[in-house]
């Protein structure tokens, strides 16, 4: 099975604040990479999808990239409403996410 | 409109059976590819099964031979019939659409908003 890790596991930070997380696959999935927000007792919502397409509705503010087993989200500007848990995932072989990014007010 | 919404959770004993359901609008389930995807408490996510709009289904190897994932195509709706439950089946079980694009490339595009299921003597 294809193991997804995120780094770091949480992060504090303030709105305004560029923001970076990443996710490395324990092989390569080529670009068979999606990201999903989920906010507390909400369902997970698609971010971002193919490593580096945004999904409809989704501020430009986020955007990913990578390929292989190296990606990145990256959200250029902190807003509010960007406080969530943010999850990797593969689909190249079966399917498996990160364990999950908390991205906390500082 | 697309909406999703999953209903059949609840408290079982260890060893007993459940069926979530989840019912579809908005878009025809078996032409789409549909999984189930679970979230522990405090946990992550966590994909389940998935059904393809050619029937095949696949399964996390943490339950395979014990759920079967299954849709009723006249009443556009998923199912996730759940046997021989464990502890560390406790979770909130979300359905979701799947998209698929160019090879294996597909993503989960609308969820519902999950059923809980607690299993617990």
């Amino acid at each position: 099975d294809i193991q997804m890790t995120q780094s770091p596991s949480s992060l504090s930070a303030s709105v305004g604040d560029r923001v970076t997380i990443t996710c490395r696959a324990s092989q390569s999935v080529s670009s068979y990479l999606n990201w999903y927000q989920q906010k507390p007792g909400k369902a997970p919502k698609l971010l971002v999808y193919g490593v580096s397409s945004l999904q409809s509705g989704v501020p430009s503010r986020f955007s990913g990239s990578g390929s292989g087993t190296d990606f990145t989200l990256t959200i250029s500007s902190l807003q509010p409403e960007d406080f969530a848990t943010y999850y990797c995932q593969q689909s190249y072989s079966a399917r498996t996410f990160g364990q999950g990014t908390k991205v906390e007010m500082k | 409109e697309v909406q999703l919404v999953e209903f059949g959770g609840g408290l079982i004993q260890p060893g007993g059976s459940l069926r979530l359901s989840c019912a579809a609008s908005g878009f025809i389930v078996s032409s789409n590819y549909m999984s189930w995807v679970r979230q522990a408490p405090g946990k992550g996510l966590e994909w389940v099964s998935v059904i393809y709009s050619d029937g095949r289904t696949y399964y996390a190897d943490s339950v395979t031979g014990r759920f079967t994932i299954s849709r009723d195509n006249s009443k556009n709706t998923l199912y996730l019939q759940m046997n021989s439950l464990r502890a560390e089946d406790t979770a909130v079980y979300y359905c979701a659409r799947v998209v698929v694009l160019i090879g294996s490339l597909d993503y989960l595009d609308y969820w519902g908003q999950g059923t809980p299921v607690t299993v617990s003597s």
